[in-house]
């Protein structure tokens, strides 16, 4: 089957940084995506990566090991604002295929 | 302004009530795509459609009929609401369903309660 497995919740302090891992096990492989989500509201998308490597886009990074099946995303210089669920999705055989979220809660 | 319309954004509704939850997008999309999510266990496919009168099964189609007669509507229907299809709806479009582009768009949910 396919599967994507992120932390349910996880907790930083503001300023701080936090990296936010998601593994995976798809059939296959066609890039994967991270969306930010505040409660209520919609996933807005955050980054893209197809290619092994970091892409870095101001505060948020996310890196991709296509041959570990491991991706993360990093945050830096939290702030309030970031606190969110976090959603990991792989493009696989051309459908999103979404993990559950990893809720952040940044703390003062 | 790009976006992607849900209409309507709160619903409360009875067992077997028939309801249409409409979806509009501007930006000629060829994908689209409807999706639950329930607390715990994160969003969950209904429907999706590549293109104009192409639509498929996604992983919980049970209870759900769509259409896409036109690029730009992509409706959810159901035909007989149930409380198990409380939860949050959210309408999704993106320019292709592969590679970069496959950026997805989302309307800004429809919350759906059936008593």
């Amino acid at each position: 089957g396919q599967n994507i497995d992120q932390p349910t919740e996880m907790t930083a302090t503001e300023g701080a940084i936090v990296q936010i891992n998601c593994t995976y096990q798809t059939s296959g492989f066609n890039g994967l995506f991270w969306y930010q989500q505040h409660a209520g509201e919609a996933p807005t998308f955050l980054s893209y990566n197809v290619l092994d490597g970091l892409e870095e886009k101001g505060r948020f990074s996310s890196f991709l090991s296509r041959s570990k099946g491991y991706s993360y995303l990093l945050l830096k210089e939290l702030q309030m604002k970031d606190s969110a669920s976090y959603l990991c999705a792989v493009n696989s055989n051309y459908q999103l295929i979404w993990g559950a979220g990893t809720k952040l809660i940044i703390k003062p | 302004e790009a976006q992607v319309t849900q209409n309507p954004r709160y619903l409360i509704t009875v067992t077997g009530k028939k309801l249409t939850v409409t979806c509009s997008q501007n930006m000629n999309h060829e994908y689209m795509s409807w999706y639950r999510q329930d607390p715990g266990l994160g969003l969950r496919q209904i429907y999706y459609s590549m293109n104009v009168e192409v639509t498929d099964k996604g992983d919980v189609p049970e209870g759900y009929k769509v259409s896409r007669k036109e690029k730009r509507n992509f409706p959810l229907i159901l035909e007989s609401p149930s409380p198990n299809q409380t939860s949050l709806y959210f309408c999704a479009s993106s320019a292709t369903s592969g590679g970069r582009t496959g950026e997805l768009f989302f309307g800004e949910g429809s919350r759906l309660t059936v008593l």
